[in-house]
């Protein structure tokens, strides 16, 4: 079954440092997001992708935040100076065709840890 | 912004219990999602929902669509210990983001 992956499982940064978190969706998406979750805390939207641009983003994605599709299966966040209040989970999640039947799938997360 | 209120936050109980959680909003959303996410995963889609009133089951799970648009159950009968994770309710109104609930965290007493 198709699913969607992420890299690295665990990344530790000292704060100020750039991090890229990367993720390969499901082959075939058309639209990718990326969220965030604080330890014990809810999942969190910070921002859709869909044809080679940011459809919607949240308060939370601002400009130290960016989103690249550089090829034509990598989804990547940078994240360009961490704070300490960015350590958190990023998960990536990908939908296939536009339709309102078709769910968000969910990669494994990345686990950031800024230092 | 848009929130939604899970209840209850935590739950512990017996295997073999029955289990029902809520999710309430002050907005209406068109869809209303039921994720499972066990440690250190990602969420798992369980149950999705499309129509107001909609009724709709998974095996042991079952999952209502509130007739106001506003309000999502989640049934889970007869627990095993498998079941034990965070279980979250999501909204989406269009075709893009979803609204998470904070979670219930199912704990189950062999």
């Amino acid at each position: 079954e198709p699913e969607v992956t992420q890299t690295p499982s665990h990344q530790v940064t000292q704060m100020g440092q750039e991090v890229i978190l990367r993720c390969v969706p499901i082959s075939n998406h058309l639209y990718f997001y990326w969220y965030r979750q604080i330890l014990g805390q809810k999942v969190e939207f910070l921002v859709s992708f869909y044809n080679n641009e940011i459809s919607e983003k949240s308060e939370i994605f601002d400009d130290q935040f960016s989103v690249e599709r550089p090829d034509g299966s990598n989804f990547t966040l940078k994240i360009r100076s961490t704070k300490l209040e960015d350590s958190a989970m990023y998960f990536c999640a990908s939908r296939g065709q536009e339709s309102s039947y078709n769910e968000q799938f969910f990669g494994p997360g990345t686990r950031l840890t800024v230092l | 912004g848009q929130q939604l209120n899970q209840s209850p936050q935590s739950m512990f109980i017996q295997e073999g219990e029955d289990v029902s959680m809520n999710c309430t909003s002050s907005s209406i959303f068109n869809t209303w999602l039921w994720y499972k996410q066990d440690p250190g995963e990602g969420p798992v889609l369980l149950i999705a929902l499309y129509k107001a009133g909609e009724l709709t089951s998974n095996g042991r799970l079952t999952a209502q669509f509130g007739i106001t648009r506003k309000d999502s159950f989640l049934n889970i009968s007869a627990s095993i210990p498998s079941d034990v994770g965070i279980y979250f309710c999501a909204g989406r109104r269009g075709a893009q983001k979803l609204v998470f609930g904070q979670g219930t965290r199912l704990t189950i007493n062999p």
